[in-house]
């Protein structure tokens, strides 16, 4: 299985600071990566697909980006609605696998 | 408006089984593959399983597969999954997804397993 490793699993930011996640592919996965938002008692929400699309309703805010096997989550100048938990999903291959999150608070 | 509404969950004894439904609406549910995604209590998210938009396809993960069942009725635009044997560590609540990847999400349904 491919794994997906996320860091960090914690981040203390400040509202206007930008701040990165990122996800580690154990072996090549192309672009078939997503990001997920998910706040407390609620459904994922899409974020970003194709590493670096912004889903529909996402603010510009967002970004994704791509290095080698090393994909990152980007938000620049971090609003009070961003702080929620974020998550990695490989589409490449099955088993489909998420990163372990990354729970975004404010510092 | 893309809705997905899951039914179905509840407490449920070990070796048990239980069926979730998920009815969609605001799209053609013909069109998509669907999956079903899994959340245990304070833990991240798991693909559990997903189907091809006419259900000639499936996928499930090893820790499911031979116990669980995912189809589907495009006439009736719903979802299923035939969970059989059930075990303490599928306790977690159960998210219907639209697409392979889950562009949208259902409000997700509670599964307990539990004697």
């Amino acid at each position: 299985d491919i794994q997906m490793t996320q860091s960090p699993s914690s981040l203390p930011a400040s509202l206007g600071d930008r701040v990165t996640i990122t996800c580690r592919a154990s072996q090549d996965i192309g672009n078939y990566l997503r990001w997920f938002q998910q706040k407390p008692g609620k459904s994922p929400r899409l974020m970003i697909y194709g590493a670096t699309n912004l889903a529909n309703g996402v603010p510009s805010r967002f970004s994704g980006s791509r290095s080698g096997s090393d994909y990152s989550l980007t938000i620049n100048s971090l609003e009070s609605e961003d702080m929620a938990i974020y998550y990695c999903l490989q589409h490449n291959e099955y088993p489909y696998t998420f990163g372990a999150g990354t729970k975004l608070e404010l510092k | 408006e893309v809705q997905l509404v899951e039914s179905g969950g509840g407490l449920v004894q070990p070796g048990r089984s239980l069926k979730l439904s998920c009815a969609a609406s605001g799209f053609t549910f013909s069109n998509y593959g669907m999956a079903w995604v899994r959340q245990a209590p304070t833990k991240g998210l798991e693909w559990v399983a997903t189907i091809s938009y006419d259900g000639s396809s499936t996928y499930y993960r090893d820790s499911v597969k031979g116990r669980f069942t995912i189809s589907r009725d495009n006439a009736k635009s719903t979802l299923y999954l035939q969970m059989d044997s059930l075990r303490s560590e599928d306790t977690a609540t159960y998210y219907c997804a639209r697409g392979a990847t889950g562009d949208y999400w259902g409000q997700g349904v509670m599964v307990t397993v539990s004697s």
